[in-house]
């Protein structure tokens, strides 16, 4: 059982449509991660959200946590072939005095030209 | 300044063979992660470290794999003797805060 739900797991669609995905949960999280890894690299962080109902925008993305905190959403505008690639949730769950990463299985999105 | 780096970028052996995967984190971070990345099962935290010392390893598969972190700017990830079913992706990120992260290039890994 995955703690993050991804969906949908693929989408392709055409240069400049619109697109969200979706990190979901029934747990409460005190932030969440997002990356975004292109094939053959590793994942790069996007951005970190920790308030309920945050939004934060990076330039055509649009991150937003959900008021109870248990999921978020990534709203991609005109969309284009450069933004290609997994995108990936991620959350900190504390283990003791340490925390680890969790992370859902990812959007994998293909943008065609 | 420059990121995480993995060497080596590509690797393939024969079932059997003792494989060892290297990782230098940026300098300055103080927590270290080794992932292993398939389709079927994503991206899973194999172990971590913090200020060189293993935190928790419960994500390492068997006895098979081990980890170690000798000093501040190098750690290995050996698999002994690998196994066709160890090919996949690995990868290693290091962090300042322990929640945002930042990976290498990673190392990808065929056992025949």
């Amino acid at each position: 059982t995955q703690l993050l739900e991804q969906s949908p797991q693929f989408l392709s669609i055409q240069e400049g449509e619109n697109l969200t995905v979706y990190c979901n949960s029934s747990s409460v999280f005190s932030s969440l991660q997002w990356y975004r890894q292109e094939p053959g690299e590793g994942p790069v962080l996007l951005v970190t959200v920790v308030t309920g109902g945050e939004v934060k925008k990076l330039k055509r993305l649009t991150f937003q946590f959900g008021d109870a905190r248990k999921d978020s959403s990534l709203h991609i505008t005109a969309a284009q072939p450069g933004d290609t690639g997994l995108y990936l949730c991620a959350t900190a769950l504390r283990a003791g005095n340490n925390r680890k990463l969790i992370w859902g299985l990812g959007t994998s999105l293909a943008v065609n030209p | 300044d420059a990121g995480v780096i993995q060497s080596p970028r590509h690797e393939v052996t024969e079932m059997g063979q003792e494989v060892t995967l290297r990782c230098k984190p940026i300098s300055g971070h103080n927590s270290l992660f080794w992932y292993r990345q398939t389709m079927m099962r994503g991206l899973e935290l194999l172990i971590y470290f913090n200020n060189n010392v293993p935190i928790d390893d419960s994500g390492m598969p068997e006895d098979r794999f081990s980890a170690k972190m000798p000093n501040a700017s190098f750690s290995t990830l050996k698999i002994q003797p690998s196994e066709p079913r160890d090919s996949a992706v690995y990868f290693c990120a290091s962090s300042f805060t322990g929640v945002e992260q930042y990976f290498g290039p990673g190392t990808r890994l065929t056992v025949t």
